[in-house]
């Protein structure tokens, strides 16, 4: 059964943590993404990654971090420098940049 | 540089009922069009995109769009609406190929009316 995983469904973060968040695909495809989404606000890109061991910065990437250390893997760390981390966080990835998007179920970061 | 307008971020419909969730572009460029759909607490799946083919798209669950240049319009339509097609729908443009390149709306909350 393919698809896009992500976990965990809901996270808490404490002051001056950092946190990360995993996506997961067994579609084989090269391209992975993080959004971020904000009530009453569309998509906004973080980070994107075309193939495994190359990752570029989107349009909020401050405060985030990720790895592509494997094909099917493409972690999202939120650090202590992102002052308002409370969001749904979107995976998605396609066979290449160019292809249909495919989302995971995302996940529900809260701030204690 | 791109945007996207939905007008009205909430809309109601009565079952059986014409859908029109209405999205108007800005682009310097042809643009590339989508609509996505989000069911709660899911991810979005891709309803139908305008790659530059016809101007009238049709996608999944009975929804299509037309793109009318002249207007900056791609708005979405479905003749009789269902109760399964409560969630929120989000139009995006692209001035360019790349998903990395896409701009999304603000979003439309549909709401179906029994």
């Amino acid at each position: 059964d393919g698809g896009i995983t992500q976990s965990p469904k809901y996270l808490f973060r404490k002051e001056g943590q950092n946190v990360t968040l995993s996506c997961e695909q067994n579609l084989n495809h090269d391209a992975m993404y993080w959004y971020r989404q904000d009530p009453g606000q569309g998509l906004r890109l973080i980070y994107y990654s075309q193939i495994v061991n190359d990752f570029q910065k989107g349009d909020i990437a401050e405060g985030y971090s990720v790895s592509r250390e494997k094909k099917e893997s493409f972690p999202l760390t939120v650090t202590s420098a992102q002052k308002n981390p409370t969001a749904f966080y979107l995976c998605a990835s396609s066979r290449d940049r160019e292809e249909t998007q495919y989302f995971g179920p995302g996940t529900r970061l809260l701030v204690l | 540089a791109q945007s996207v307008t939905q007008l009205g971020s909430h809309v109601s419909v009565s079952e059986g009922a014409l859908v029109l969730l209405r999205c108007n572009y800005s682009s310097s460029v042809p643009p590339y069009l989508f609509w996505y759909v989000q069911y709660p607490n899911q991810g979005l799946q891709l309803l139908l995109k305008y790659t530059s083919a016809a101007t009238l798209v049709k996608g999944i669950n009975g929804f299509e769009a037309e793109f009318k240049k002249s207007e900056t319009s791609f708005h979405l339509t479905k003749p009789s609406a269902h109760m399964s097609d409560a969630a929120e729908y989000f139009c995006a443009v692209s001035d360019a190929i790349g998903n990395e390149k896409l701009t999304f709306g603000t979003g439309t909350r549909l709401t179906i009316i029994p």
